[in-house]
């Protein structure tokens, strides 16, 4: 199966701070998704991704698909954008519906 | 429009044990999955449905049975609890398999 790796494993943040969340995939994607764990452990789907880029508020994703990678812009971070990120999808081809997730990042955003 | 609505949220069983966690999604999805979430391993697929009536084997089944007898519900099945399915169970469902997955809020269960 593709591996996903995601970085930084952690970051830590001043509420105002931007950052950037990376996503790096073994092999070519579909389905490529970025979710939002909250510390109260609910996952939101923030952006489903495949290729370009989009935005959503404070929140811009973009995947690069011939490169096999996709990063998560936060801007003007606020103490809400803590929790985990994870990244997610399944191999290009075939009828794979295994969605595999990264580790996540998580990130922690201070007053 | 409740979206995805997990039940129970928590659970306490001993081993031996047998229960089922329920799923519905409101939005006339398709697709359907459960996922098992542990520390350090991220989320794992467990089984899945393409539409009423099917199901399929994900990443990590063994001890565990499906089934999607109605669109819109899909339960997950112990049979004998082990304490190595201590672990917060999602389900999520998506319109189609190249379609965002939209989660629920997850049942916390725990084996002794």
């Amino acid at each position: 199966g593709i591996q996903v790796e995601q970085s930084p494993p952690d970051l830590i943040l001043q509420e105002g701070a931007n950052s950037t969340l990376r996503c790096n995939f073994s092999d070519s994607v579909n389905n490529l998704q970025w979710f939002h764990q909250n510390p109260w452990g609910q996952l939101i789907n923030l952006f489903y991704i495949p290729s370009g880029t989009k935005q959503n508020g404070r929140l811009s994703a973009t995947t690069v698909a011939t490169e096999r990678y996709s990063l998560l812009y936060i801007s003007s971070s606020q103490t809400t954008d803590s929790g985990v990120y994870f990244c997610a999808g399944n191999p290009s081809g075939g009828s794979n519906y295994k969605l595999t997730f990264g580790k996540g990042t998580l990130l922690t955003v201070n007053p | 429009n409740a979206g995805v609505t997990q039940t129970p949220k928590f659970r306490v069983l001993k081993t031996g044990q047998s229960m089922t966690l329920l799923c519905a999604q409101d939005m006339n999805h398709e697709y359907m999955y459960w996922y098992r979430q542990d520390p350090g391993m991220g989320l794992r697929l467990i089984h899945y449905s393409v539409g009423e009536g099917t199901t399929a084997k994900g990443e990590v089944p063994d001890g565990y049975n499906v089934s999607r007898l109605k669109k819109q519900n899909f339960l997950l099945g112990l049979e004998s609890a082990a304490p190595s399915q201590t672990s917060v169970y999602f389900c999520a469902s998506s319109r189609g398999i190249n379609q965002p997955q939209h989660f629920g809020d997850g049942t916390r269960l725990s084996i002794l």
